[in-house]
């Protein structure tokens, strides 16, 4: 099922500027992971927080988990043409029957202007 | 590495036609997924196979069938082609589950007329 849920499901920023998307879902979760998608290809893995991490950097992203709120962010700084994607959450369940599948929201498309 | 491959890239079917995709990986991993991804409703899950050897339904497998056929391989099979079935299909492979990330292939567009 799709437990998380982007918003926004647009966002259009410039060059320079930060963008930032954010998750939320539904039940108690392993990990939430971030992934990105430029137009006609497959997703590529950003990065993975833990349950028990609140923080977590990687070059430009930050991404914050709130376990209290099942919420997250993803914050790009300094954006460039090329993060022009959608930007996925998803998030993989504490106890599963699906052999830990991941459950995907529906995504944020961001558009970065020159 | 190639990571996963998938084929075909592309493919166009009539209704109640047949077809395999096909997909690969070479990272040894244990796990592997087939998902459809349809315009404003994300990625959903057809099937997983949490290990060699093993099979699940996830959240929409009518119409489909899967086959582990070793470790490297996951195919996906539509028996009798219906024009809902038009997607664009992800294969990905994961170390164990959702514990670790995944890792996508390009992507099949398959379109059913």
């Amino acid at each position: 099922s799709q437990q998380g849920e982007e918003d926004p499901q647009a966002l259009s920023i410039q060059e320079g500027e930060n963008a930032t998307m954010n998750c939320s879902y539904k039940t108690s979760i392993n990990n939430l992971q971030w992934y990105r998608q430029n137009s006609g290809r497959g997703l590529v893995h950003l990065i993975l927080i833990r349950s028990n991490e609140r923080e977590k950097h990687s070059g430009r992203l930050r991404v914050t988990l709130d376990t209290s709120k099942k919420s997250s962010s993803l914050l790009i700084t300094a954006s460039r043409a090329a993060d022009t994607a959608s930007y996925f959450c998803a998030t993989a369940p504490t106890h599963s029957n699906s052999g830990y599948a991941l459950n995907f929201g529906k995504g944020t498309s961001l558009l970065v202007t020159p | 590495n190639a990571g996963v491959t998938q084929t075909p890239k592309f493919q166009v079917l009539k209704t109640g036609q047949s077809m395999t995709l096909q997909c690969a990986q070479d990272m040894n991993h244990n796990s592997m997924y087939w998902y459809r991804q349809d315009p404003g409703m994300g990625l959903r899950l057809i099937y997983y196979s949490a290990s060699e050897g093993t099979t699940d339904k996830g959240e929409v497998p009518n119409g489909y069938n899967v086959s582990r056929l070793n470790k490297r391989e996951f195919s996906l099979r539509l028996e009798s082609a219906a024009p809902s079935q038009t997607s664009v299909y992800f294969c990905a492979s994961s170390q164990s589950g959702g514990l670790h990330e995944q890792y996508f292939g390009p992507g099949t567009r398959l379109t059913v007329t």
